[in-house]
């Protein structure tokens, strides 16, 4: 099945703990990327990839590291976890950079920084 | 499920009825336009799209209306069943350009059954 897939859905951490957030798609997209989903704010976008090597910062990248080094994998990583990092965040790719034929999203990761 | 936005402007509509969710969209430039649905505890799902040379485009029960004058969307759902609550955002890009989508904040649809 074609398919963005997130790794965890639910996160509890604390403050200034690193972690990260796999994110998976098996369609052999070129674009992905990570967006946070605040209420009243919408989707937001973190960063974006147009290729493997290629990253580039959205509109909140503060905070946050990716990487391509695989064309499959887009991991978020937030090396020093803050609460106002507590967010629902989700993955996309599409096959074009410009999303001429819509993004596939994944399921969400549920951040928690206390 | 996932609490989408505390804050959505929320339409209520009466099952069998047909829905009408507005979008203003920011950006003259903007020349192809998508609708996503979101239901709780899911990610954003890809409903239809329409590129600025249309201003009219029909799927199976909805149908994209695009006003470029006024730079305004809306996506008409047909009787609107309960599996039709969800949260609908409108989103632009610039295809020309080297700029990703941009999303609105959504709209919450909530079906009477």
């Amino acid at each position: 099945e074609a398919q963005v897939t997130q790794n965890p859905r639910y996160l509890i951490t604390v403050t200034g703990k690193k972690l990260t957030v796999t994110c998976s798609q098996n369609m052999n997209h070129e674009y992905m990327s990570w967006y946070r989903q605040d209420p009243g704010l919408g989707l937001r976008q973190i960063y974006y990839s147009m290729n493997v090597e290629v990253t580039d910062k959205g509109d909140v990248p503060e905070g946050y590291k990716v990487s391509r080094k695989e064309k499959r994998n887009f991991p978020l990583i937030l090396e020093s976890p803050s609460p106002n990092q507590t967010s629902l965040y989700f993955c996309a790719s599409s096959p074009h950079d410009r999303g001429l034929v819509g993004y596939t999203f994944g399921s969400g990761t549920r951040l928690t920084v206390v | 499920g996932e609490s989408v936005g505390l804050h959505l402007p929320t339409l209520s509509v009466q099952e069998g009825d047909n829905s009408i969710i507005n979008c203003a969209y920011s950006n003259s430039a903007s020349d192809y336009f998508i609708w996503y649905k979101q239901e709780s505890g899911k990610g954003p799902q890809f409903i239809i799209d329409i590129r600025s040379n249309m201003d009219k485009r029909q799927g199976q029960r909805v149908t994209v209306l695009l006003n470029k004058t006024v730079k305004h969307l809306s996506l008409q759902i047909a009787a609107t069943q309960p599996g039709d609550s969800a949260v609908y955002f409108c989103a632009e890009n610039i295809n020309s350009g080297n700029t990703p989508l941009v999303f609105g904040k959504g709209t919450r649809l909530s079906v009477i059954a």
